[in-house]
């Protein structure tokens, strides 16, 4: 596609309920990347996938956190039990899979547990 | 280490020249980032430094010292649109993850 599509942009979900967050990167981007961002905060790093295997889950912040990505493309990111600290813009990003290429964001999914 | 520190706000006045830094710790990291980030939209691509000197890019320049892990936005003639975070954002050498400093707001008053 022209660029990272997210969905869903918007998502309220009631405390200890499992969502899931979809990302669909920019076609022959090889590299993606999922970020979050509290409010008022900086990018917090939870995950990166090159292909479909996942060379750095350091970010991730707990177990209740999973991601995967399929053919290459697609990757949803899954978290179980959410809390209300979970709440934040969760970014998606994806790039050609070199060290230096440029890292191009979706708008986001906005979560709010409540 | 992996630390990027940056300042958390800053001010200037439109027309003016404002000066960004951002130091991060030398091992392991393949040049820098700048990305602009308006508020509730996602951080968009300004720039990429990964050897030395300073790029300039209409009226926004960056500046890179691998030697002193120090780099600087430099924004000329600045617009009101200039109001925004600032996020520097160091990759990692040998694999592809990004690393972000927690970002400098910039308010841009008339």
């Amino acid at each position: 596609g022209a660029g990272v599509s997210q969905s869903p942009s918007n998502k309220v979900t009631e405390k200890g309920k499992d969502v899931e967050l979809r990302c669909d990167p920019i076609s022959g981007h090889t590299a993606l990347y999922w970020y979050r961002q509290s409010l008022g905060q900086g990018l917090e790093f939870l995950i990166y996938f090159q292909g479909n295997s996942a060379p750095d889950k350091s970010g991730l912040p707990s177990d209740r956190f999973s991601a995967e990505r399929t053919g290459g493309s697609v990757s949803t990111l899954t978290i179980q039990r959410t809390q209300q600290e979970d709440s934040a813009v969760y970014l998606c990003a994806s790039s050609l899979g070199t060290s230096g290429n440029t890292i191009y964001f979706g708008e986001g999914s906005w979560l709010t547990v409540v | 280490g992996q630390n990027i520190d940056q300042p958390t706000e800053m001010t200037a006045t439109e027309g003016a020249i404002v000066q960004i830094n951002c130091t991060y710790q030398t091992s392991g990291f393949n040049g820098l980032f700048w990305y602009q980030q308006h508020a509730g939209e996602a951080p968009t691509f300004l720039s990429y430094n990964v050897l030395d000197g300073l790029e300039e890019k209409g009226r926004f320049s960056s500046f890179l010292s691998r030697s002193k892990g120090y780099s600087y936005l430099l924004l000329k003639e600045l617009q009101m649109k200039d109001s925004a975070s600032y996020l520097c954002a160091a990759p990692h050498f040998g694999n592809e993850k990004l690393t972000f400093g927690t970002g400098t707001r910039l308010t841009i008053i008339p």
